[in-house]
């Protein structure tokens, strides 16, 4: 049973535009979230994170949301840039725990 | 060199070799992780290293073998693998393991592995 879920495997959106990615997730006892970004041949690398006790993390053009209420977080790319074209993977975290527990992936494609 | 580092970058063997997949970090953290990403699936976590001590073990069929010589150091043998097993394997490490406040791991550009 997943406890990372990325339900959109793939995104498409204009250059310019915003780009929103979507995570849920199952367990409530979850306190950290990251979002990593991967190009081809390459390992993921660390985007943004956001603890349980925010709602809301800005980095530049990325900002993270997390709704706790609906065990959901998005992350707001604006403006999207060509270069942002990547797979992007939602993680989780329990303090109790550690690991990370990652989602499958979402394909984002910044057209120009 | 700097981050983390893993070779080979790609590998095929065949199912009756014996290979073995090296990861190093120059980040001075403590704890290592060894992760499986499959087609249309998440990573998967295979293995982690804590102050070069095992933490974590998540029911890897005993073909994967780790060892971890030290905090610097991962490796992964791999015996009698399936073409299944074909994947690409990331390693990561992290400042420790355990607390919400250092999870953040940085990864390797990860081996591409073939079985045929």
């Amino acid at each position: 049973d997943q406890q990372v879920k990325q339900n959109s495997p793939s995104l498409s959106v204009q250059e310019g535009r915003i780009s929103i990615l979507n995570c849920d997730y199952t367990n409530s006892m979850f306190d950290y979230f990251l979002w990593y970004k991967k190009y081809p041949a390459e390992g993921p690398t660390f985007l943004i994170s956001i603890s349980s006790i925010k709602d809301k993390n800005e980095d530049g053009r990325f900002t993270v949301f997390l709704n706790k209420s609906a065990k959901h977080l998005s992350l707001h790319i604006v403006p999207s840039q060509p270069g942002d074209s990547a797979v992007y993977f939602c993680a989780a975290s329990a303090w109790s725990q550690g690991n990370l527990i990652f989602g499958k992936g979402t394909k984002l494609s910044v057209k120009p | 060199e700097t981050g983390v580092t893993q070779t080979p970058r790609h590998l095929v063997m065949g199912m009756t070799n014996k290979k073995s997949l090296k990861c190093e970090q120059h980040l001075g953290h403590n704890a290592m992780y060894w992760y499986k990403q499959s087609a249309k699936k998440p990573l998967e976590l295979m293995f982690v290293y804590n102050f070069k001590e095992q933490t974590e073990n998540n029911s890897v069929p005993s073909r994967f073998s780790p060892e971890c010589p030290n905090s610097s150091h991962l490796f992964l043998h791999l015996h009698t693998l399936q073409p299944e097993d074909s994947a690409l394997y990331l390693c990561a490490s992290s400042q420790d393991q355990g607390t919400s406040n250092h999870n953040e791991q940085f990864f390797g550009p990860g081996t591409r592995l073939t079985v045929l």
